[in-house]
């Protein structure tokens, strides 16, 4: 069974980080990436960016750039995504999704998100 | 940047009512990259479909997508409970965006 797993709800500071796992399993993890998507209470969904589970590259959100860090660990077939500079604004649900895509020539290019963790709660709040 | 306008915001319908939505795109998207997705309360997005018009894995034939350019539809022949839901349309080419949603609840 195909499926994501996503680490649990987190409460943190404004001007802190917060780092969200992401465990895939009943596939090849290497075989697609993760992308980030975000939705704040109430809200719609907002794209993150994206990581290639393959050779690491990333593609992020240019709204995101700079306090946004994704990662993977290939011997865990795990994916991370570290949001830092924390603000209230980024009080969301964070889902990971299974992502086809590569990059080439300096552009990147995706597929559907086929598969979506359960999501993580991120609180900001002093 | 796509920016993705979807229409219209509510949709109050019954049980075996049709439903149509629309999603209009601010340049052009390529048909291979528009996708459509279904949320309920306190869950992920799940993947209607895919190129526009093809049906992701298990899910039900009521389900139809259709468009090209900027202009796509979901439609739903035959409304089940279950359908009741909010619906996002998604460029996921390149700088994938989502459209703000339409809920779709029981009239």
């Amino acid at each position: 069974q195909v499926q994501l797993v996503q680490s649990g709800a987190e409460v943190k500071k404004p001007g802190a980080s917060v780092k969200v796992s992401c465990k895939a399993s009943g596939y090849t993890f290497t075989s697609y990436g993760i992308s980030w998507v975000r939705q704040a209470p109430g809200q719609g969904l907002e794209w993150m960016g994206w990581i290639s589970a393959y050779n690491g590259n990333t593609n992020y959100a240019q709204k995101l750039q700079g306090r946004v860090t994704m990662t993977t660990d290939t011997s865990t077939s795990t994916a991370y995504m570290e949001l830092r500079s924390l603000r209230s604004d980024d009080t969301a649900v964070y889902y990971c999704a299974s992502t086809p895509g590569y990059c080439s020539g300096g552009s990147c290019y995706f597929d559907a998100f086929d598969i979506w963790g359960q999501g993580t709660m991120v609180t900001v709040s002093s | 940047e796509i920016v993705l306008t979807q229409s219209p915001g509510t949709l109050s319908l019954s049980p075996g009512e049709r439903a149509t939505l629309s999603c209009r795109a601010s340049q052009s998207v390529s048909s291979s990259y528009l996708a459509w997705y279904q949320q309920k309360p306190g869950q992920a997005p799940r993947l209607l479909i895919y190129g526009a018009s093809s049906r992701a894995t298990g899910i039900p034939d009521r389900f139809s997508g259709s468009g090209s350019g900027t202009d796509f539809t979901l439609t739903i022949s035959r409304l089940e409970p279950e359908d009741f839901a909010v619906y996002y349309c998604q460029q996921y080419g390149s700088s994938p965006a989502f459209g703000q949603g339409t809920k779709v609840e029981i009239k």
